[in-house]
C-alpha cells in the first residue's frame, strides 16, 4: 500500500529550540497538508499545497511556523523558536486533485509527529 | 463558515450493540461529506464518504447516508467488535474556487467496545 511517511514520529525538545517535521506524500499526488492535532482544539489545518505551491496558511503561527515543498517527494513543517504550547501531534496528508469539479477530496495521513517541548 | 458538529464522546458499547455516532454540518455549498477513524498511535484513515444527497457511504459494515434535508451524516453500524475501537471523524470538503478542496472536520468522538 502506498504511505505518507512522516519523521520523527516523536520528538522531545526544550522550549526555543528549533524543531523540523518532514514528510514525503505519496507518490503522485499534488496536494499536501499539515493538521495539528491536540485534546483541546482537535484537528486544526496548517497549511496545504497544491502542486508545490501554498495555498494558504492561515492556520499557522506565522512568527514562528513555516512550511515548504522542495521539491515533490518532501514537505517540511519547521518551529522556531518551539514553545510549550507547540506540543501536538502534527500529521501530514497528501491527495490528488484534478481541476476543480472532479471527484471527492480523499486524503492519505501520515502516522503523525508527537511533539513534545518541555 | 462552514463547520462539522458532532456527538460528544466518549461512547462505551458491548461488543455487538448498535452504532450511532451523530454528525451534521454547516456548509455554504454542496460538499462532500467523509468518515474518518483513527486507531490508537496511527494517522487517519478513509472509512467512507458521500458525495451527494442520498448517497449512502459504506465500508466494514459502517454507513452513513447523506441527508441534506436535515445536514446530517451520521454514522452507523449494525454491530460493532473489540476491533472497531478508534476515534471517529466526521469531515466535509467543499469545492472552492482558486483553492484545494481542504477538510473541515469535527472534534471527533472516542468509541470503546467492551468484549
Amino acid at each position: 500500500d502506498a504511505r505518507v511517511t512522516q519523521t520523527p514520529r516523536h520528538k522531545v525538545t526544550e522550549m526555543g529550540q528549533e524543531v523540523t517535521m518532514r514528510c514525503q506524500p505519496i507518490l503522485g499526488h499534488n496536494t499536501v497538508f499539515w493538521y495539528r492535532q491536540t485534546m483541546m482544539q482537535g484537528l486544526e489545518l496548517l497549511a496545504y499545497f497544491r502542486n508545490r505551491a501554498p495555498l494558504d496558511d492561515s492556520g499557522m503561527p506565522k512568527d514562528r511556523f513555516s512550511a515548504e515543498m522542495p521539491d515533490a517527494t518532501l514537505a517540511t513543517l519547521k518551529i522556531q523558536p518551539s514553545e510549550p504550547r507547540d506540543s501536538a501531534v502534527y500529521f501530514c496528508a497528501s491527495g490528488l486533485t484534478q481541476g476543480q469539479g472532479s471527484g471527492a477530496n480523499v486524503l492519505t495521513f501520515g502516522a503523525g509527529s508527537r511533539l513534545t517541548v518541555l | 463558515g462552514n463547520s462539522v458538529t458532532q456527538m460528544e464522546g466518549p461512547v462505551t458499547l458491548s461488543e455487538e450493540a448498535f452504532l450511532t455516532i451523530n454528525c451534521t454540518y454547516t456548509a455554504t455549498g454542496y460538499p462532500s461529506l467523509f468518515w474518518y477513524v483513527q486507531y490508537p498511535g496511527e494517522g487517519l484513515q478513509l472509512l467512507l464518504k458521500a458525495t451527494k444527497a442520498d448517497d449512502k457511504g459504506s465500508n466494514k459494515g459502517f454507513e452513513a447516508t447523506y441527508r441534506k434535508e436535515t445536514t446530517s451524516f451520521h454514522l452507523e453500524k449494525g454491530s460493532v467488535q473489540v476491533s472497531d475501537s478508534a476515534v471517529y471523524f466526521c469531515a466535509l470538503s467543499l469545492i472552492s474556487s482558486g483553492s484545494a478542496r481542504q477538510l473541515t472536520f469535527g472534534s471527533g468522538t472516542q468509541l470503546t467496545v467492551l468484549p
